[in-house]
């Protein structure tokens, strides 16, 4: 069984530009959370979509947003990129819409704004 | 919201020693999960353990649910044991897929 899948693995932006991350989750899992890690703040939970509806968001700016679609791929977009939004973006999904189930991570979307 | 602490923040270790880490959280949680982050970045799933004590290979871990705290357990530590360890909680209620991570433990084994 195939894992998360990310894509790009690695990118360069520059300041102003956006970028669109995309995450497979695991084949049947239909909750799909992004996470973004930055050296100086940690692991940092950026929004969670089960069946095409955002049910959670973290504490980021309106420039990051995401969607997801009906076969459970999801994106996530950063516009007006800042130097600031360097890091390791990372997906994990899960099996079950409710709070309990394990959560499996992708090799994530490493970006660096210029 | 809830808070994850681990301990130590750094471990320097020899081939073939053991070590305990440890991670505390200041609310009741539905899920715990330990992760150790590759070089490339990658979270390795550890363990799923919300309560009780799971063993795999030279790896366990213990969650005392009533207490508040998990412990990941390495035996016999190899150099690819290398690198940042992770605990992670989700409190519940609508925290839906928000796992909230500790700052990790740097662990790292000399040969």
């Amino acid at each position: 069984k195939a894992g998360v899948t990310q894509t790009p693995r690695y990118l360069i932006k520059t300041r102003g530009q956006q970028v669109t991350l995309s995450c497979s989750p695991i084949s049947g899992h239909r909750s799909v959370s992004w996470y973004q890690q930055t050296p100086g703040q940690g692991l940092q939970f950026l929004f969670e979509y089960f069946s095409e509806t955002q049910r959670n968001k973290g504490n980021f700016p309106g420039r990051f947003s995401g969607r997801q679609f009906s076969n459970s791929r999801s994106e996530m977009n950063v516009s007006t990129l800042e130097l600031g939004d360097s890091a390791l973006y990372l997906c994990a999904s899960r099996t079950s819409g409710g709070n309990t189930g394990e959560l499996f991570f992708g090799e994530g979307s490493r970006l660096t704004v210029l | 919201g809830i808070q994850v602490e681990q301990s130590p923040p750094d471990l320097i270790l020899q081939e073939g020693a053991n070590s305990t880490l440890r991670c505390n959280f200041s609310d009741s949680v539905n899920n715990l999960q330990w992760f150790h982050q590759n070089p490339w970045g990658q979270l390795i799933n550890l363990f799923y353990i919300p309560s009780g004590t799971k063993q795999n290979g030279r790896l366990s871990a213990t969650t005392v649910a009533t207490e508040r705290y998990s412990l990941l357990y390495i035996s016999s530590s190899q150099t690819t044991d290398s690198g940042v360890y992770f605990c992670a909680v989700d409190a519940g209620g609508t925290s839906y897929g928000k796992l909230t991570f500790g700052q990790g433990t740097i662990l790292t084994v000399h040969p």
